[in-house]
């Protein structure tokens, strides 16, 4: 296993557009996290999955955003209707639900909106 | 909610030179978590080193120590011996203990050294 793999790894979409990227975590985690890092600043928690499920969701994913994990395996991040404020880097990481576990990232999406 | 705060913008230091970076955060719980990520040009956030609040001692990774503060809320890295290697964004980062154990992360260091 080589770590958590993302994909793309860029992507430039018109606004508009919807754009839809892909997280494959590490195979044992059950937990799967989604950041959004703007250009300065530090990754800022968007939702995480436990398994399947979709246990907490930010005030920052709006309606526009949807996140899924079927089968508790590869996640997707789906933005409909990108904005110029989509602009961002998406970060994704997974950990195994213990008490003391550490969270792995990728490499990111960076998403550019023109 | 937690915050998370770096100060220091931007650092440069020579190389084999020690540097600190400050981080202070603010919180209501009592069992957390402070780690301190490293995040190159590539890009991929990477573990530097970690502190369970609940222990006294500072968490030590070859190099690289922490000055935890508890009373304080603050949680300095130190970096020893520093390497052209250690270029990088570094990240301080607070994690309550159980439940979505996401991490709430500060605006973060650009770190350079200099040969």
């Amino acid at each position: 296993d080589t770590g958590v793999s993302q994909d793309p790894r860029h992507k430039i979409t018109k606004r508009g557009q919807n754009v839809t990227f892909r997280c494959d975590p590490i195979s044992e985690h059950n937990r799967l996290y989604w950041y959004r890092q703007t250009l300065g600043q530090g990754p800022e928690f968007l939702t995480y999955f436990q398994n399947e499920a979709q246990l907490e969701k930010s005030r920052l994913l709006s309606d526009r955003f949807s996140a899924e994990r079927p089968k508790g395996s590869f996640s997707t991040l789906e933005i409909q209707r990108t904005e110029q404020g989509d602009s961002a880097m998406y970060l994704c990481a997974s950990s195994l639900s213990l008490v003391d576990t550490e969270a792995f990232f990728g490499q990111g999406t960076r998403l550019t909106v023109v | 909610a937690q915050t998370v705060t770096q100060s220091q913008p931007e650092m440069s230091v020579q190389e084999a030179e020690t540097v600190t970076l400050s981080c202070t955060y603010d919180t209501s719980e009592n069992n957390y978590y402070l780690f301190w990520y490293k995040q190159p040009p590539s890009r991929q956030m990477i573990l530097v080193i970690r502190q369970e609040a609940y222990k006294q001692q500072n968490a030590t990774e070859n190099r690289f120590s922490v000055n935890f503060q508890k009373a304080a809320k603050s949680f300095s890295l130190k970096i020893s011996d520093s390497q052209l290697g250690d270029t990088a964004m570094y990240f301080c980062a607070f994690m309550k203990q159980g439940g979505a154990q996401k991490l709430v992360f500060g605006q973060g260091t650009r770190l350079t050294i200099n040969p």
